[in-house]
């Protein structure tokens, strides 16, 4: 069973906080991801990597930074936390090639 | 660009009707189309992908790539549907999923 797992389930930080948001997985994946899910915008894609050390901007990078020094593990990076970064975080990975992304549980960020 | 539109938030339905999910894209290409499924409390998973034709808790999505949909049907709702359902495009050559904004099914019974 693939598990990917995310540090946190709740998380409850302060306005110019930084903020890492951890995310490893199990099976040997080579590509991560990170999402945040909001209602009626659904999921959107912040950052992602396909291999240690590489990263892309998704759509909505702007306040978020990513790290990935080691193939298992991938984090996200808030500089400086505002309220509107308030949101569901998903972490997921997937085989290079593979059509399936396999979900961690979710880390519920709150900015005050 | 890549771009999946599900036009419906909710879909409320009774235990025993038929369910469609609908889901449109955009993509020049030729995509990959997948669902995913969130069950409270539970983690955002695969149900089914356009490629394996396959049907999944009776549940089957077709590619219509002439009306470049995807929607997501079932003959007969279950009290157990009720989740939030997404559909995802994936365009050749990329790693990297794109989601709609999801439609919550609720089944009553």
């Amino acid at each position: 069973d693939v598990k990917v797992t995310q540090s946190s389930r709740y998380l409850v930080k302060r306005t110019g906080e930084k903020v890492f948001l951890e995310c490893v997985q199990d099976m040997d994946h080579e590509n991560m991801f990170w999402y945040r899910q909001d209602p009626g915008l659904g999921l959107r894609l912040i950052y992602f990597s396909y291999d240690v050390k590489m990263k892309e901007k998704g759509d909505i990078p702007e306040g978020y930074s990513v790290s990935r020094e080691k193939k298992e593990r991938f984090s996200l990076i808030l500089e400086s936390a505002s309220t509107n970064q308030t949101s569901m975080y998903l972490c997921a990975s997937s085989l290079s090639g593979e059509v399936e992304a396999f979900f961690g549980q979710g880390t519920r960020l709150t900015v005050v | 660009a890549q771009r999946v539109t599900q036009p419906e938030k909710l879909l409320s339905v009774f235990k025993g009707a038929p369910v469609e999910l609908k889901c449109n894209y955009s993509y020049s290409g030729s995509p990959e189309l997948f669902w995913y499924v969130q069950y409270s409390r539970q983690r955002l998973q695969l149900l089914l992908r356009h490629i394996s034709r396959e049907s999944i808790k009776g549940f089957t999505a077709d590619l219509n790539k002439g009306e470049t949909s995807f929607h997501l049907k079932k003959p007969f709702a279950q009290e157990e549907d009720s989740a939030m359902y997404y559909c995802a495009l994936r365009g050749t050559g990329f790693q990297k999923l794109v989601f709609g904004t999801g439609t919550r099914l609720l089944v009553s019974p």
